[in-house]
């Protein structure tokens, strides 16, 4: 079964400082992961994505993440922070071994940005 | 181009009811699927369709059923409403069903179940 964590319920930084949210997962083959933002009252939203190759993915908004095997992690990191940047942000993993199509997400973690 | 489309944006229903929520996927993509969300549970897929025919299938009772027509506009069923299915149902598409497709999401239907 494949897996996602998001251990830190809200992040609270300072407006121009760096953020990471974290996430690890867990899959038993090989995983494509993603990152989506969900704003109040709207759907979820695409900021990037790992297949493979790089380890360092870049994606909209400036926001960037860093995929390592070893630790089984992906954490989405901004080298500095806007207030318009809090929000909902979601993790998600599929196993591209076992061709399930469903996407599992993490519980989310939610990105407070302060003046 | 329009983004996925879910209609209605809010429903009220009461326990026993039954409801149907349609969605809208980009224009050309042919695949769409379904995700609840609840503060409790959190995103939970729910099934996914392509080509009219349903490829993935969460773990909801049998209340919880969706279709896909030619079009690929896809309807979702749900039949004798419980409290606990009060969520956010949200609808996404993507081109194709190969796994590194990314999802578009349309804003949700909020389903409120008194």
């Amino acid at each position: 079964a494949q897996s996602v964590a998001q251990p830190e319920d809200q992040v609270n930084v300072a407006e121009g400082n760096p953020l990471t949210v974290k996430c690890t997962y867990s899959v038993s083959g090989n995983p494509y992961l993603f990152w989506y933002v969900q704003y109040p009252n709207r759907g979820l939203q695409f900021l990037l994505k790992y297949i493979t190759g790089d380890n360092l993915v870049k994606g909209s908004y400036g926001f960037e993440a860093e995929f390592n095997k070893s630790q089984t992690s992906f954490h989405l990191k901004k080298p500095s922070a806007l207030v318009s940047d809090s929000a909902l942000y979601f993790c998600a993993v599929r196993d591209m071994d076992t061709g399930r199509r469903a996407l599992t997400f993490g519980s989310g973690t939610r990105l407070q940005v302060q003046p | 181009k329009a983004g996925v489309t879910q209609t209605p944006r809010y429903l009220i229903k009461t326990r026993g009811q039954q409801v149907t929520l349609s969605c809208s996927p980009i224009s050309g993509h042919r695949s769409v699927s379904w995700y609840q969300q609840t503060p409790g549970q959190g995103l939970q897929f729910l099934f996914e369709y392509f080509s009219e025919t349903q490829r993935n299938k969460g773990n909801f009772p049998g209340r919880f059923s969706g279709r896909q027509f030619s079009n690929s506009r896809s309807e979702m069923n749900v039949s004798t409403l419980e409290l606990g299915d009060s969520a956010l149902y949200l609808c996404a598409s993507s081109f194709s069903d190969r796994s590194h497709e990314k999802l578009f999401f349309g804003s949700g239907t909020q389903l409120s179940v008194l």
